[in-house]
């Protein structure tokens, strides 16, 4: 079975320091593997996302993930936080020969101190 | 390209009653997808709609159903609601082929 672990509810930074934001998947197959981010009563918003063209994912707003498969890890960084950064991040798991459902992992909420 | 709407935004309703949620996906987008958000149980799998036939469905009860209409628009009912039903719904679409979904806005749904 297909599963993702987000291994921190809540993270908090301050303003101009890095972010990581942890992520560990379950899958018995090469999965394709999501980050979403979802601000204070809207819809999600993809950041990035891992298909196995690239290890390393560059996404918007400068978060990038890195695919490890010897960790089974996804995890979302970023180098210099901003307040408008302040959200939900998801990892989210695509199950493999079952398009249309996403996976997701709990959640991480992202506090940004100034 | 106009992103995925969704209507209503906000709905109060009562136990017992049901309630219609709509959503318009991506043009050229065929599939669509429905998902429950709730504080206790985070972001649950409903069902997914291709070329108005449903191909996956997640584990809830019969009283969560949908459909999709030719125009590749989808709607979801809940019939005989619960306290418990209240949640944020998001539909999400995706291009044929492509695993990648993009999400509305969600309605907000109340049971009183």
């Amino acid at each position: 079975a297909q599963s993702v672990t987000q291994l921190d509810s809540h993270v908090s930074v301050s303003e101009g320091t890095p972010v990581l934001l942890r992520c560990n998947y379950s899958s018995s197959y090469s999965p394709s593997l999501f980050w979403y981010v979802q601000h204070p009563n809207k819809g999600l918003q993809l950041l990035l996302k891992y298909t196995s063209a690239a290890t390393l994912v560059k996404g918007i707003n400068g978060f990038e993930a890195e695919f490890k498969k010897s960790e089974t890890s996804f995890h979302l960084t970023k180098p210099s936080a901003h307040m408008s950064d302040a959200a939900e991040y998801f990892c989210v798991v695509s199950i493999y020969n079952q398009g249309g459902k996403l996976i997701f992992g709990q959640g991480t909420e992202l506090s940004v101190k100034p | 390209k106009a992103g995925v709407t969704q209507t209503p935004r906000y709905l109060i309703k009562t136990r017992g009653q049901q309630v219609t949620l709509s959503c318009s996906p991506i043009s050229g987008h065929r599939s669509v997808s429905w998902y429950q958000q709730t504080p206790g149980q985070g972001l649950q799998f409903l069902f997914e709609y291709f070329s108005e036939t449903q191909r996956n469905k997640g584990n809830f009860p019969g009283r969560f159903s949908g459909r999709q209409f030719s125009n590749s628009r989808s709607e979801m009912n809940v019939s005989t609601l619960e306290l418990g039903d209240s949640a944020l719904y998001l539909c999400a679409s995706s291009p044929q082929g492509q695993e990648t979904q993009y999400f509305g806005p969600g309605t907000r749904l109340l049971v009183l």
